[in-house]
């Protein structure tokens, strides 16, 4: 079975300031791992996957993650947060060769001006 | 553009009631999730449809069942709403081909309170 922890329930960031957010996992076998993101009233959108390949993965709006295979985690990164960056991030994660994901609680995000 | 549409955005049922949740995606895809959403708790899965008239349980399904008739249409039932049913509730569906490999697309959610 796979779990997800997001340790960070809530990010408070001024504008233009780096931003990360922490996601690990646990997983007997080989995983997909997503971020998605959902502004407020609002259903998710993909930010970024990992499915193979390159460790680092850039996404929309700015943002990429890093898949360390020894820390079992898939942290969330930007350099430059803006305060329309508000939102709440989900890290999800997919056994490989399925379709169901196992979702974190989830981070707040919030841009201060 | 892809599209995953709930039939509605707010709802409010009376205890007893049975409730309704219609999502419909246009993407042809074969999987198709309901999940409810609450604060502190992320996303937790109801019920999932690998196919027409096939259904699995979720992690979380007591009180819910679904309906798969179409491709293209999920049903969520709720058979005699309780308080405790109060959340937001997801819809999305995915595919194992092609280029959104298992990404899972969403829609708008339906925020239902039970009273």
């Amino acid at each position: 079975a796979q779990s997800v922890t997001q340790l960070d329930s809530q990010v408070p960031v001024f504008e233009e300031a780096p931003v990360e957010l922490r996601c690990n996992y646990s997983s007997s076998v080989s995983v997909y791992l997503f971020w998605y993101v959902q502004y407020p009233n609002q259903g998710l959108q993909l930010l970024l996957k990992y499915l193979s390949g390159s460790t680092l993965v850039k996404g929309i709006n700015g943002f990429e993650a890093e898949f360390n295979k020894s820390q079992t985690s898939f942290h969330l990164r930007k350099p430059s947060v803006h305060i329309s960056d508000t939102a709440e991030y989900f890290c999800a994660v997919s056994a490989s060769g399925t379709y169901k994901y196992i979702f974190g609680t989830g981070t707040r995000l919030k841009v201060l001006a | 553009d892809v599209k995953v549409t709930q039939s509605s955005r707010y709802l409010v049922k009376r205890t007893g009631e049975k409730v309704f949740l219609e999502c419909v995606q246009d993407m042809d895809h074969e999987n198709m999730f309901w999940y409810r959403q609450d604060p502190g708790l992320g996303l937790r899965l109801i019920y999932f449809s690998y196919d027409v008239k096939m259904k699995e349980k979720g992690d979380i399904p007591e009180g819910y069942s679904v309906s798969r008739e179409k491709k293209e249409r999920f049903s969520l039932i709720l058979e005699s709403a309780s308080t405790n049913q109060t959340s937001m509730y997801l819809c999305a569906s995915s595919s194992l081909s092609g280029g959104s490999y298992n990404e899972q697309f969403f829609g708008p959610g339906t925020r239902l309170t039970v009273l």
